[in-house]
Parts: structure tokens; sequence; C-alpha cells
């Protein structure tokens, strides 16, 4: 079966633009999580997603937004991108907002110069 | 203070002997604690979850939770050069009705010396 897939996984963007990261999660699973890490830290939660309703949100700025298609992915977004923006954005995966237990994706790292 | 506390390490073992790795929390109304294990470069990946008081084994791996000193452990035992690795500790509350938040430690780095 497979896993938690994201896309893109490596991205160059320059401050200013805007980004969408995508998502697929587990099948079966129907609930997907957003997270920021940056190197030498836990990841940070940005969003919660189950049946295409926010179910949670973190502490980031109005910049940060996403969404959840009736197939389950996610698109998160990204706008007036700045330097501390550059991470690694994962996306996780879990079978409802109840579930604990999330399955990672190998991440989409960003960089912006 | 931070939410979810670890010890950045790196924890040196030899091979075969046990790992303890611990993780403070600070709400009283956390519900649910996970242990994450993540290599160079890769994602997290889930080792354990414990909800309740006391320890729960699964293989080399025990979780520990004491919700009343608010601590949370992993012990590795019989340690291999595979283990070594950033240990995530994860803890999720209630927020509101219906939402929940999850915040993860900084991570401790483990080194299992061959």
């Amino acid at each position: 079966d497979a896993g938690v897939t994201q896309s893109p996984t490596h991205l160059i963007k320059t401050r200013g633009q805007h980004v969408t990261l995508r998502c697929s999660p587990i099948s079966g699973h129907k609930s997907v999580s957003w997270y920021q890490q940056v190197l030498g830290q836990g990841p940070q939660f940005i969003f919660q997603y189950y049946e295409k309703e926010e179910r949670g949100r973190g502490n980031f700025p109005d910049r940060f937004s996403a969404r959840q298609f009736p197939n389950y992915s996610s698109e998160l977004n990204v706008n007036a991108l700045l330097l501390g923006d550059s991470a690694l954005y994962l996306c996780a995966s879990s079978l409802d907002f109840l579930s604990g237990e999330l399955f990672f994706g190998e991440g989409s790292r960003l960089t912006v110069l | 203070q931070k939410e979810v506390e670890q010890n950045s390490g790196p924890l040196s073992v030899p091979e075969g002997a046990i790992a303890s790795l611990n993780c403070t929390y600070s709400d009283r109304g956390s519900q649910s604690f996970f242990w994450y294990r993540q290599y160079s470069g890769k994602s997290p990946e889930l080792i354990m979850f414990i909800y309740s008081n006391g320890d729960k084994e699964d293989g080399r791996f025990t979780a520990q939770l004491n919700k009343a000193s608010q601590y949370v452990s992993l012990l590795i035992r019989d340690s291999q050069p595979s283990d070594s690795a950033t240990y995530l500790c994860a803890v999720r509350h209630l927020v509101t009705s219906g939402t929940y938040k999850y915040i993860f430690g900084t991570g401790t780095r483990l080194k299992v010396l061959a």
C-alpha cells in the first residue's frame, strides 16, 4: 500500500513568492495534518483537516492556509514567503481526527532565498 | 517553559545496553503521548504511544508514563547501532471541543556505539 505522498520534494523560492505543497494521505485515512520542521527542532503543528474541515490550527500567521479535498488529499499554501519560512514541511495522515497516531510523508524541503 | 521538553543529547550508549530517553510536559490536560524516531534526513516514524499511567511494552521498546509528575520516558533494550536516530516526544491535548493540539519536543539524539 502506498504511504503518505508529498510533492514537490524540494523547491526553491524567493522572498515574496507564493508556494503550494501537496499531500495524499494513506488510503482509508481521512485526516491530514501539516507540520513545519526547522533544522534541529521538532515538527511544529500548522493545521489539521478532517472531512474537509479545519480541526486545529497552530500559531502560524495568516500567510499560511490549507484545504482538504473530497478525496482527502490536501494542499498547504504559503503567501509572501519570508526567509524564515525555509524548512521541511511535513504532511501527516491519520485515520480520523481522534487518532493521534500520525504517519508522515517524506516532506517538502522549501528554501527561500 | 517549553510545553514539551527533552534533553537534546547526544545520548551515547554502547551496543546491547539500555537507552533511556526522557520527556517532560507542562500541560496537565495532556491526554496522549507518543514517541517518534527520526533518522537524519528522513521523516518521523511512530514507535509507540501511551495513554494511561504505567508501562507499555512493544518488543525492545517500553514507554513509561507518570501523569502526576508530567513525565514520559522511552526505554530501548538491547540497543543496536541501527537505533541511532533522534527520538521525538509528542503530546496531544484537547484544545476546544473537537480540536486537538499536537506538540513535539525538540528531540533527543541517540548514538549507539558498536
